[in-house]
């Protein structure tokens, strides 16, 4: 099993631009969630899905937006970048109880 | 204020000193208190999962256990390959599956 992946590994953003992060799970997982996470910062929830269809806000939304068509994917999409954004993007999934993370990506927004 | 910290911020030990991770915690209603570890560039990789107070776990020189307010990880005899930062999470009755983080210990073992 190759876990949870997540592509790309960095990125480089103009100001304005968008991008998708991408995410896919192989353990069949129902519950799929993104983090950030800053320097000096805990681990922050952007979105999270309990399962196919099903999406909801986490702490810290403003700025992205989700989809979750199948069990297996749950992109991130950055619409209009700003440098606020830039960090570190994770992507873990559980199936209710510990989570499990991806590599992550690091996102630079210039 | 913090629902998760993580004390101390920074910890060196040297090789063999053996020395206890805090993370207390103010969420009401636990279901599930998580340890991390988290290498350089990489994604946090799980440790342990403590349910209940008085509950502990063990894995190599790493010992978990949990009270009603506050989790210590104890590390005996550390390495160098121990040297990561150590993340706390809690999961509270009405958050669902999400997790609190707390913003970690970062431990560096040196021979």
């Amino acid at each position: 099993n190759a876990g949870v992946t997540q592509t790309p590994k960095f990125r480089i953003l103009k100001i304005g631009q968008s991008m998708t992060l991408q995410c896919t799970q192989d353990m069949n997982h129902n519950y799929m969630y993104w983090y950030r996470q800053d320097p000096g910062m805990g681990l922050k929830l952007i979105y999270y899905s309990v399962g196919a269809g099903i999406t909801d806000k986490g702490e810290v939304p403003n700025g992205y937006n989700v989809s979750r068509s199948t069990t297996e994917d749950f992109p991130l999409r950055l619409e209009l970048a700003a440098p606020s954004q830039t960090s570190v993007y994770f992507c873990a999934s559980s199936q209710g109880g510990e989570q499990y993370f991806g590599p992550g990506t690091r996102l630079t927004v210039t | 204020e913090d629902q998760v910290t993580q004390s101390p911020e920074a910890l060196r030990l040297q090789e063999g000193e053996s020395s206890s991770l805090n993370c207390s915690y103010t969420v009401s209603g636990l279901r599930g208190l998580f340890w991390y570890r988290q290498d350089p560039g990489k994604g946090p990789e799980f440790l342990f999962t403590l349910y209940s107070a008085g509950e502990e776990k063990e894995k190599e020189r790493l010992k978990a256990t949990l009270t009603k307010k506050e989790s210590f990880l104890h590390i005996t005899a550390p390495k160098p390959e121990d040297s990561a930062t150590y993340l706390c999470a809690v999961r509270e009755n009405q958050a669902g599956t999400a997790l609190i983080f707390g913003k970690g210990t970062t431990l560096s073992v040196s021979s």
